[in-house]
């Protein structure tokens, strides 16, 4: 059974960058994308972008010009970076496991969470 | 890209059906068939509940079931039972390999 977990730190100061990393254990990363998502608190899910096995990647273009999301396969990783971040960027981040299209495209499973506060 | 449409709210006395639709756009909901529908409980993570417009993920009830009607995708949950208040978002793949997520509905059993 597939399991993720995020890690990382929880409070930040404006401008700082964001780095979190996901684990998977139960199964390797091969032939899966690897997803980023989050929540501010009281708020709906968005999209962050994904990391494919390979290292392809593709980010919401929202967030594009802040947004690194690399993998390494060898630790069973991937990770997250956001730069330049304010208060706005306060959110609960998920990573999660999507399968390729021609697999539905399904976002499962998920990790369960971490909350980063954004605050001077 | 906006994120997919959801109504804020929706409710249903256990035993009733109730449908919560997520409105998106022919680059998006309309143009494939990757629509999800995800529950999620107050300090849970989201749980795939549907994919693919209509496949129920492993161990989903039949009573959750997923349909589309143009750029309009909808959630039927049927014989309503209080685990099902939850909060639901659709999410759906867009153009350039992008997902979008909808702004969420709550769903109250009353």
């Amino acid at each position: 059974q597939v399991q993720l977990q995020e890690s990382g730190p929880g409070l930040l100061k404006p401008s700082e960058t964001l780095s979190l990393t996901c684990t998977v254990s139960g199964d390797s990363l091969s032939d899966y994308y690897w997803s980023w998502v989050r929540q501010p608190p009281g708020k709906g899910l968005e999209w962050i972008g994904y990391v494919y096995y390979s290292g392809n990647t593709n980010y919401n273009p929202s967030l594009k010009s802040r947004v690194t999301i690399s993998v390494d396969t060898s630790k069973s990783q991937f990770s997250l970076r956001l730069s330049s971040v304010t208060a706005a960027d306060t959110a609960i981040y998920y990573c999660a496991r999507v399968s390729t299209l021609w697999e539905g495209g399904r976002f499962d499973p998920w990790g369960q969470g971490t909350l980063v506060t954004v605050s001077s | 890209q906006s994120a997919l449409t959801q109504p804020p709210s929706a409710s249903g006395s256990p035993g009733q059906s109730v449908t919560i639709s997520c409105t998106g756009t022919s680059s998006d909901v309309g143009g494939y068939n990757y629509v999800s529908w995800f529950q999620q409980h107050p300090g849970k993570a989201p749980k795939l509940m549907i994919y693919e417009v209509n496949k129920r993920s492993s161990g989903v009830p039949d009573r959750f079931s997923g349909s589309r009607s143009g750029n309009t995708a909808s959630l039927t949950v049927s014989g309503l039972q209080a685990e099902d208040e939850a909060d639901y978002y659709c999410n759906s793949y867009a153009d350039s390999n992008n997902w979008l997520f909808g702004g969420g509905t709550k769903l109250t059993v009353l």
